[in-house]
């Protein structure tokens, strides 16, 4: 099975400045995809940035960029010029390619880190 | 467009007793996922619905838990004989036909505490 492990319960970066929150996964396949999921505390969790495994290349999505690591199963979480609005808990999630059980392609999440954003 | 809807937003329950909760997932997507986050926890995979097809119910902690999803649309989950281990926030996604990439968008979560 796969696990998900986020080191990092907490986190406080400075307003302006960059911060990078890590997240470490075990599996044995070689195709898979990750995520970023951004949850406030409104409970709503959002989806932040995903990665396809077979893709080299890191994803960006403007202020948000990851550094995967294939071979070191490494998938890190980078927020430039970090906002009030990053304040949340931030959540590392695995999902395999293959179907399981009935054909579901369920997401399996870390532990999350919770950002604090100093003004 | 709409979102995912959860309601309650918040359940207060005693020991023992029996809760519903409900998921309104956005029009068109026919997959639906139910997952549970205890405090200090990541999410945690209940059950998965696409369509007509069988669900995948292999996230269920106890057979005190189950859920239906009617019409292909709306889903409920149930809890019997609640204990206070079941307290955590339940959340609920949809997405489009499953497959790895499609982006699942989720609720703001049923906050239950079993007292």
């Amino acid at each position: 099975a796969q696990t998900v492990t986020q080191s990092q319960p907490e986190m406080s970066v400075q307003e302006a400045e960059t911060v990078t929150l890590s997240c470490t996964y075990d599996t044995s396949e070689s195709d898979y995809y990750l995520f970023w999921y951004k949850q406030p505390p409104s409970r709503q969790m959002i989806l932040v940035i995903r990665q396809e495994a077979y893709k080299q290349q890191n994803a960006t999505e403007n202020r948000f960029s990851v550094n995967f690591q294939k071979a070191a199963k490494s998938f890190s979480l980078k927020i430039s010029d970090s906002q009030l609005g990053d304040a949340a808990m931030y959540f590392c999630a695995y999902r395999s390619p293959r179907v399981s059980g009935a054909g579901s392609y369920q997401l399996t999440f870390g532990k999350g880190t919770k950002l604090s954003v100093i003004p | 467009g709409a979102g995912v809807s959860q309601s309650p937003s918040n359940k207060v329950t005693e020991k023992g007793k029996d809760v519903e909760l409900r998921c309104d997932p956005i029009s068109g997507h026919t997959a639906l996922y139910w997952y549970r986050q205890s405090l200090g926890q990541g999410l945690e995979f209940l059950i998965y619905f696409q369509g007509n097809s069988a669900p995948d119910k292999s996230g269920l902690p106890s057979d005190r838990f189950s859920a239906e999803r009617t019409g292909g649309s709306v889903s409920t989950l149930t809890i019997q004989r609640t204990q206070q281990e079941d307290s955590a926030v339940y959340l609920c996604a949809s997405s489009l036909p499953a497959g790895p990439y499609n982006e699942q968008f989720f609720g703001p979560g049923t906050r239950l505490t079993v007292l």
